[in-house]
């Protein structure tokens, strides 16, 4: 079946250092791949997306490319601030309607 | 409303009790999910609801748990006697439409404790 399996945390960073949270998925077909935040006291929200192989999303200075020889999806920021502290989602959708999400990453980021 | 709507914010019942939460979709949102997220663990699907089709229920956990959504308004999470490994966030979410890459909207969700 399918199913997101992404490092577990938390992770603890200094300021501008960089981030890599690993991502793999299983899926059949060709599925969508998700990148979701959820600030502490507030909602999951979309931070990236790619629909497609070799597709890279991004957004406020996170990326993630879509790689389907190795079946990943990792999020990764240059130079992180305390204010991305978060728990951060991976997701899979293949087409269908039950977004699959990962278990979470907390991400603390020290001033 | 300008999000997804989920009420109440916290709830504390009594084990046994039924409990009644409540989402109010995004206008226009066709789809409807509902999801479980337990302290420190990941999102777990529970039902789903595209317009005026049959839902998906398949992620139901056990026959206690019950949702309705009337057209592409407001849906209701039901819980019959609550047990206490029910206590967790209950979210929802809404899209638009169904289909590859299509973002879902989230509330802030409702945190279920049963004593």
């Amino acid at each position: 079946g399918n199913s997101v399996t992404q490092m577990e945390g938390p992770v603890t960073l200094s300021e501008e250092a960089f981030l890599t949270i690993n991502c793999t998925y299983t899926a059949t077909g060709y599925p969508s791949l998700f990148w979701y935040v959820q600030y502490p006291g507030e909602g999951l929200q979309l931070l990236l997306k790619a629909t497609k192989a070799d597709d890279k999303g991004s957004n406020k200075g996170f990326e993630a490319t879509y790689r389907k020889e190795t079946t990943s999806f990792h999020l990764e920021k240059g130079s992180v601030q305390v204010s991305d502290s978060a728990v951060y989602f991976c997701a899979l959708d293949t087409g269908g309607f039950k977004t699959i999400f990962g278990a979470g990453t907390r991400l603390f980021v020290k001033a | 409303g300008a999000g997804v709507s989920q009420s109440p914010s916290n709830k504390v019942t009594e084990k046994g009790k039924d409990v009644e939460l409540r989402c109010d979709p995004i206008s226009g949102h066709t789809a409807l999910y509902w999801y479980r997220q337990r302290l420190g663990q990941g999102l777990e699907f529970l039902i789903y609801f595209q317009g005026n089709s049959a839902p998906d229920k398949s992620g139901l956990p056990s026959d206690r748990f019950s949702a309705e959504r009337t057209g592409e308004s407001v849906s209701t999470l039901t819980i019959q006697r609550t047990q206490q490994e029910d206590s967790a966030v209950y979210l929802c979410a809404s899209s638009r439409k169904t289909g590859p890459g299509t973002e879902a909207f989230f509330g802030q969700g409702t945190r279920l404790t049963v004593v």
